[in-house]
This record gives C-alpha cells, structure tokens and sequence, in this order.
C-alpha cells in the first residue's frame, strides 16, 4: 500500500488558517486521498476526500498537488474545537476497500487561544 | 440520527473471561468494521463485513470472532479475554465498502483486561 507522510504535530492560534501537509511520493493514479481526524477521547470523524482536484467542504478544504504526490488540508479558521489528531489516508483500490483504512500516526494539531 | 452505537463505553475482564462487544447502526451501512486502537499508535483492523452474512479477518483478527446477521448490527466476540487485547476499540461503518465513501465511526469501547 502506499504510504503517507505527516508532521508530528503542528500549531496553531484560534481564527486563524491552518493548513496540514500530506506527503505521498508512492500514490497510485487511483488511490483516493482521504482525511480523518480524531478528537480526544472519541472515534475517528470523516473530513474530506478527493481523487484529483480540490474539494470543499463545510468542515474543511482539500488542496491536491497536480502531480498529486502531496495535499494539503486546509481548515479556513480554527476553532479549539479544532484541535484533534489528523490522518491523511490513501484507499487502495486494488483491493476493493474491503481491507479498511490504514491509519499512521497522523498530526496533532494543537490550536492556541 | 444516532449514526454508530457502541455498547458498553467502559469495560473491566479478567483473563479468561468472554465477552460481547456490541456495535449497531441506523444508516443502512452495507459495510461495517471493527479496529482497536493501541496507545500511541494508530487504528488496526480486526474484522470486516460488506453485507450481512458475509464477514472477514482484517489485520489482527486472532482472539476476536464476528458475525452479521442483519444490516443494523456487527457484534465483536472476545472469546477468552487476554491482557494483550486491552484496547480502545471502534465500529466503523460505511454506505459501501468502496474507496469513495467515508466511514462513520463509533465513541468505542474502551476494554481492560486484567
């Protein structure tokens, strides 16, 4: 499976932009970028996905290199509420999804006031 | 909506000891899944099912048994609890098993095993 690369951790101030890179130099020309996040303490939330071009949604957007070997999430103004692990996650194809999702160790993001 | 319901929240075995964690959904998922989640580390894959009556073993399956006999449920059996399954565990479900749907995932189960 190809695999992502994240920062460790990020940091941030309330209201502002935060944009969480993605590394994934290995992707197939049909592997979906997904992206979860959990916050402390519950499951893991579906943020956005794309295949090739940029996605919106009311949570966040999603930037995809054209080569698309890197994204970006982008959240457009942080709340507390914000702060949360995100993993950045390809789907294989190949196997038919029916393997899950492979979870890294994401990014902690951390949101100041 | 209550999306992915997982019972118990908390739970304490012995060694030994047998168990039932139960997970329902009320979106007409196709797809459900059990993972747990070691400290540090990031979600695994136990078991998986794309319908009901149809199960399979994700990445760690030993030690754990599944079944789906209906759409709405996806029991997780701990047949003889040991210390090395204490965990936080999560049910996921998702429309299609496909690579273009997101998953829901539950509160989880956090299990110790003593």
């Amino acid at each position: 499976d190809a695999k992502t690369t994240q920062p460790n951790s990020m940091e941030s101030n309330e209201e502002e932009p935060v944009h969480l890179p993605c590394n994934h130099s290995t992707i197939s020309g049909t592997d979906y970028i997904h992206w979860y996040r959990q916050l402390p303490s519950q499951g893991p939330e579906y943020v956005i996905h794309g295949l090739t071009s940029n996605v919106n949604n009311r949570m966040a957007s999603l930037a995809i290199a054209e080569d698309r070997k890197s994204s970006t999430l982008i959240l457009h103004r942080a709340t507390l509420r914000d702060a949360a692990v995100y993993y950045c996650i390809l789907r294989d194809r190949s196997g038919g999804g029916a393997d899950g999702l492979t979870f890294g160790k994401g990014t902690h993001l951390i949101i100041q006031p | 909506n209550a999306g992915v319901t997982q019972t118990p929240k908390f739970q304490v075995l012995k060694t030994g000891q047998s168990m039932t964690l139960q997970c329902a959904q009320d979106m007409n998922h196709e797809y459900m899944s059990w993972y747990r989640q070691d400290p540090g580390m990031g979600l695994r894959l136990i078991h998986y099912s794309v319908g009901a009556g149809i199960t399979d073993q994700g990445e760690v399956p030993n030690g754990y048994n599944v079944s789906r006999s209906t759409t709405e449920d996806f029991p997780l059996r701990l047949l003889s609890a040991a210390p090395s399954q204490t965990s936080v565990y999560f049910c996921a479900s998702s429309y299609s098993s496909a690579d273009n749907y997101g998953y829901t995932f539950g509160s989880g189960t956090r299990l110790t095993v003593v």
